[in-house]
């Protein structure tokens, strides 16, 4: 298995500022993703993390408004950038461990006013 | 790409009864099946996962199902607990590549009640 660390677990933030959000496994993998949980919803793919170069981002999702950083195999960050109501939501970093397992950290939920 | 569609979105069960939730899916090259439990405040926690190389598979009160030519597969809960009330959501997920992505289906509500 793969334990997954997020930061922050919660904030609420001002709307038109950014907020960082950092993931640490404690293994090293290929594969991280960002998902995003709108309030009772299902989850949907902003991006894969890629290590050593650009995100590979899902229909919808930029990359000026969600900027992502993958320096090493272990640790990922997705900015959430100019924030506005709508962007009040959980987000998640998802990992894929040896044998396509794939788990989820416990989310960093954010509330725009 | 793929599409997975989840049913029931609630339900409501005595404690002791079973549970069954179903999800189909549309890409055959699909080959990875997992179930995740969300409970409230927490991030989705892995349950049981299946993959397309086998029909059924069970672990203590929980079983997944499979049935790749019918493209569907099925969550069983038995002897189900007030624990075990959260949102479960199925996924698939398709074969390495470049369009690889786990797809969710939209959620089941389930409730135990005492």
């Amino acid at each position: 298995s793969a334990v997954i660390s997020q930061k922050p677990s919660r904030d609420i933030c001002q709307r038109g500022t950014s907020l960082t959000i950092q993931c640490q496994v404690d293994s090293q993998v290929t594969m991280m993703f960002w998902y995003r949980q709108q309030p009772g919803q299902s989850l949907t793919l902003i991006a894969t993390a890629n290590q050593g170069s650009e995100a590979t981002y899902e229909s919808g999702f930029v990359i000026d408004k969600f900027p992502i950083s993958r320096p090493n195999l272990t640790f990922s960050t997705l900015t959430v950038s100019n924030m506005s109501p709508e962007d009040s939501s959980i987000y998640l970093c998802s990992v894929e461990a040896p044998g396509n397992t794939i788990y989820f950290g416990e989310g960093s939920w954010l509330t725009v006013v | 790409g793929e599409n997975v569609e989840q049913h029931p979105s609630t339900l409501s069960v005595q404690e002791g009864d079973s549970a069954v939730i179903k999800c189909t899916y549309s890409d055959s090259a699909s080959n990875y099946f997992p179930w995740y439990k969300q409970e409230l405040g927490k991030g989705p926690q892995l349950i049981i996962d299946i993959r397309s190389n086998v029909g059924e598979k069970k672990d203590q009160r929980i079983a997944v199902t499979l049935n790749k030519t019918a493209k569907h597969f099925s969550l069983h809960i038995t002897e189900t607990q007030p624990e075990d009330s959260a949102v479960y959501f199925c996924a698939a997920l398709g074969p390495d590549g470049s369009a690889r992505q786990l797809t969710f289906g939209s959620g089941t509500q389930l409730t135990v009640l005492p």
